[in-house]
């Protein structure tokens, strides 16, 4: 089974600041990373995700994450932040090993949001 | 490409009433998932289909929820009787049946409200 946690569950920050939400994560096996942003009812939509090869994965809007598998982390970051980044940021992982059952497991997310 | 669609938006029933969503995946896409929101926690599987096959279904409380997947294409869900902790958004999404790290995309979801 695997569990994540997100360690901040609000996190407010100034207009075009640096960020970082954090993601940790438990699993026996090795797992696929992802990284979903939820804007005011709305779904989820994917800003991100680690399946191999580099530990620095770049995704849209700006955001970034680095997955450090001895820290079992994965870390998202940006630069310098707008006011229309204000969302709750979710991580998210599935097991390599589950074929075609590729069900996510969430972290309880991060509420951001940007002050100007 | 159209995304994922879910009816209605919104519902507010009362305790013990019974209520139905529904979700069209994207054209093409194998997989379906059922996924439940609740307030301030991410959202946790119902349950998973593989064309109009159940792949997953431990996480779905049987005795008062349902679904299906007609024809491997559009899917039901169905809670009867509700219970005032099944207020929560019910998310819908679907992904192709291939491919490593394959990413799921996420309907807008039905926002239920019991009373």
């Amino acid at each position: 089974a695997q569990s994540v946690t997100q360690l901040d569950s609000q996190v407010p920050v100034f207009e075009e600041a640096p960020v970082e939400l954090r993601c940790n994560y438990s699993s026996s096996v090795s797992v696929y990373l992802f990284w979903y942003v939820q804007y005011p009812n709305q779904g989820l939509q994917l800003l991100l995700k680690y399946l191999s090869g580099s530990t620095l994965v770049k995704g849209i809007n700006g955001f970034e994450a680095e997955f450090n598998k001895s820290q079992t982390s994965f870390h998202l970051r940006k630069p310098s932040v707008h006011i229309s980044d204000t969302a709750e940021y979710f991580c998210a992982v599935t097991p390599l090993s589950s074929g075609s059952a590729r069900q996510l497991t969430f972290g309880s997310g991060t509420q951001l949001t940007v002050l100007p | 490409e159209a995304g994922v669609a879910q009816s209605p938006r919104y519902k507010i029933i009362e305790k013990r009433q019974s209520v139905a969503f529904w979700c069209n995946p994207i054209s093409g896409h194998a997989t379906l998932y059922w996924y439940q929101q609740i307030l301030g926690q991410g959202p946790k599987l119902l349950i998973q289909f593989q064309n109009n096959g159940v792949v997953d279904d431990s996480q779905l409380p049987k005795d008062r929820f349902s679904a299906e997947r007609l024809k491997g294409v559009d899917s039901t869900l169905k809670i009867q009787p509700a219970k005032l902790e099944d207020s929560a958004v019910y998310l819908c999404a679907s992904s192709p049946i291939s491919g490593l790290g394959t990413e799921a995309f996420f309907g807008q979801g039905t926002r239920l409200t019991v009373v």
